[in-house]
């Protein structure tokens, strides 16, 4: 089956750790992005990679990194500087910058 | 500044009854999409309906429609008949074409289908 797979489901890290969320779709879409969700919240955007080895700072950056080496895969690494990485974070991927975006299931990560 | 209203934390709609859902949105680029997503419980996004900027009749899909009305800046969702199913949060986004197609995000609103 096509589609876009994040894992794991749910990740528990001490604060201070750096964690890495997979991403990966099998779509062929050229554009991948990452998004977090805060309880009653809206999606913010992230980070967003429009072709291989490129990407662009989306509206809340700071803590994050990305890598897009391969054209299936996008992952997303919450590092220590990020001041409050408790959320939800989904990743979605589109064939192009004008097409819709294709979600995958969601990251929940608790960080204590 | 480019943002997203939804102004209705929470509906209630009785089953198979119509609801909208307001959104109303706030742009000065030309070319623009604007989205509506379901999110259920379980955190999926799960796209339902994209009426563009330039599209002059409102879009529908299924029992979803998307009640456009430009100079107002409102794309508001139709559901008809409504099911048990259709319970979750509801997000309407807007897409930015000239800033790498990404997605501005309302805050949502929470639909609870009544039987």
């Amino acid at each position: 089956d096509g589609g876009i797979t994040q894992s794991p489901k749910y990740l528990f890290r001490k604060e201070g750790q750096n964690v890495t969320l997979s991403c990966e779709q099998n779509l062929n879409h050229d554009a991948m992005y990452w998004y977090r969700q805060d309880p009653g919240q809206g999606l913010r955007l992230i980070y967003y990679s429009q072709i291989v080895n490129d990407f662009q700072k989306g509206d809340i950056a700071e803590g994050y990194s990305v890598s897009r080496e391969k054209k299936e895969s996008f992952p997303l690494t919450v590092t220590s500087a990020q001041k409050n990485p408790t959320a939800f974070y989904l990743c979605a991927s589109s064939l192009g910058a004008g097409k819709e975006q294709y979600f995958g299931p969601g990251t929940r990560l608790t960080v204590t | 500044a480019q943002k997203i209203t939804q102004t209705q934390p929470g509906m209630f709609v009785q089953e198979k009854e119509a609801v909208t859902l307001d959104c109303t949105y706030d742009t000065s680029d030309q070319s623009y999409g604007l989205f509506w997503y379901k999110q259920p419980s379980s955190g999926e996004m799960i796209f339902l309906i994209y009426q563009g900027s330039y599209d002059e009749q409102n879009a529908t899909e299924g029992r979803y429609s998307l009640n456009f009305q430009k100079a107002r800046k409102s794309a508001n969702l139709v559901i008809s008949a409504s099911q048990l199913g259709d319970s979750a949060m509801y997000f309407c986004a807007m897409r930015l074409y000239n800033q790498g197609g990404k997605l501005i995000f309302g805050q949502g609103t929470e639909l609870s289908v009544k039987p």
